[in-house]
């Protein structure tokens, strides 16, 4: 059981926009930013966004992301083929001064 | 910058690991580098980080008791180990230098994984 929730899928056809959510509590999502992970088949993990909005520099703007209270999202505009992948939500936890991550959600490009 | 780990295991129960994962562009010892278990088909999960600099070292209480972190700044390395493996620890294992920005924290690069597979 992991300690921030999403959605186990969410699929899209090309060219869709597609959201992701992300559920926490206050001492994670509340008190803390929230990063993105996208992890391709086969590969590690990469970061997609991280302090709740901010793009690292190669990553397209058709990925957004936003917070609100506990609860985050990420947005997929212009959905392509090769966003076909998991992706994960994960904050800073305060009470577990650690990192949480949730369960990941599997993206699939119709 | 880029994080390389050392190559797959195939342990048998009861055996003794240690992998690596050799930090390189950057100044290795004044970045927290952390571990993420990835269980088969399953997600990511927080193992522990370490500092290098002093080693300071925070484990996910999951994994207290059950991993050493340390690091050898000198070699920029750090390093996971198990002293006793069950085959419940056949998983990718990932480390990841953790950035740290004006109260935000995310890991990035990641290590290619590690697979570790434990079976008799």
């Amino acid at each position: 059981q992991s300690v921030l929730t999403q959605p186990p899928s969410a699929s899209g056809t090309p060219g869709q926009r597609v959201t992701i959510s992300c559920s926490g509590i206050s001492s994670n999502i509340g008190s803390n930013s929230v990063n993105w992970y996208q992890q391709l088949p086969g590969t590690a993990p990469k970061v997609l966004i991280y302090g709740n909005n901010q793009r690292p520099s190669g990553v397209p703007d058709r990925f957004s992301a936003s917070k609100s209270g506990t609860s985050a999202s990420l947005a997929i505009s212009g959905l392509q083929s090769e966003d076909e992948a998991d992706y994960y939500c994960a904050a800073w936890d305060d009470s577990l001064n650690g990192p949480v991550f949730g369960g990941g959600t599997k993206l699939t490009v119709l | 910058v880029q994080l390389v780990q050392s190559g797959a295991e195939v342990k048998k129960p009861g055996e003794s690991l240690k992998i690596s994962c050799k930090g390189s562009g950057y100044s290795f010892s004044t970045y927290w580098i952390g571990w993420v278990r990835q269980m088969p088909g399953k997600g990511l999960e927080w193992m522990g980080i370490i500092y290098p600099g002093d080693s300071d070292t925070r484990y996910g209480p999951s994994f207290q008791g059950q991993v050493t972190i340390s690091a050898d700044k000198s070699i920029s390395t750090a390093y996971l180990q198990w002293s006793s493996l069950k085959a419940s620890d056949t998983a990718v294992y990932y480390c990841a230098r953790q950035n740290w920005i004006r109260g935000d924290r995310w890991f990035d690069p990641w290590g290619q994984g590690t697979l570790v597979t434990v079976s008799s």
